[in-house]
């Protein structure tokens, strides 16, 4: 079983303070993955790594930055927190090669901007 | 949401009963994620499919890549059961990025 740490697990922030939100993975994995979930909207995809050093856009990525500095950390940071950013974020990591690319995921971060 | 549709949104089944979950696909899809969402906010990992069947247990999840749907039968439904279900679609290519529906949640009576 895939093993991925996400901290902090809860975070209240003001606004326009900078928010870090850290990802581990333990899997050798090369691909790591940032979504967040809202009610209405499921999960939807902020960021995304294919390895140390890369980072890519997903469907949502304004207003958020990733930093891939090793293959076990993916960070999430928002540089001007805004309340419209309050949300359950959701670490994952996938390909396990051979052609899996399944996805494992983080218990999750909530974020509370006020 | 669009894209990958769920049905139904909601569900309530009492205890020892079967249902049928069903995902539709607007988009090519190489494979297909089942996860079930805890009262407690963790993501479980179902299935993971290529078009194809897999059981485990009381589940079992079909992946029809012709037809673009995928479905997931719950036998003798338990207590445990209840939560929040998602299928996500693995795009075609290279991205390997996930498009979730927006799940169904089920409650299990007894």
């Amino acid at each position: 079983e895939a093993a991925v740490t996400q901290s902090p697990r809860n975070k209240v922030a003001v606004t326009g303070g900078k928010v870090t939100l850290s990802c581990n993975q333990t899997n050798n994995h090369n691909n790591m993955y940032w979504y967040r979930q809202d009610t209405g909207h499921g999960l939807r995809l902020i960021h995304y790594s294919y390895g140390a050093g890369s980072t890519e856009k997903g469907d949502i990525p304004d207003g958020y930055k990733a930093s891939r500095p090793s293959q076990e950390n993916f960070s999430l940071i928002l540089e001007l927190a805004t309340p419209s950013q309050t949300s359950v974020y959701f670490c994952a990591s996938g390909d396990g090669g051979l052609g899996d690319y399944e996805q494992y995921f983080g218990p999750g971060t909530r974020l509370t901007v006020l | 949401g669009d894209q990958v549709k769920q049905s139904p949104s909601a569900l309530s089944l009492q205890e020892g009963t079967n249902s049928a979950l069903r995902c539709n696909f607007s988009i090519a899809t190489t494979t297909v994620q089942w996860f079930l969402q805890n009262p407690r906010g963790s993501l479980m990992n179902l299935f993971y499919l290529v078009p194809g069947t897999k059981e485990n247990g009381r589940l079992k999840s079909t992946f029809n890549s012709k037809e673009s749907y995928s479905t997931l039968h719950i036998r003798d439904a338990q207590l445990e059961d209840s939560g929040t279900y998602f299928c996500a679609a693995d795009l075609t290519g290279n991205t390997r990025k996930l498009i979730f529906g927006l799940g169904t949640t089920l409650q299990v009576q007894p």
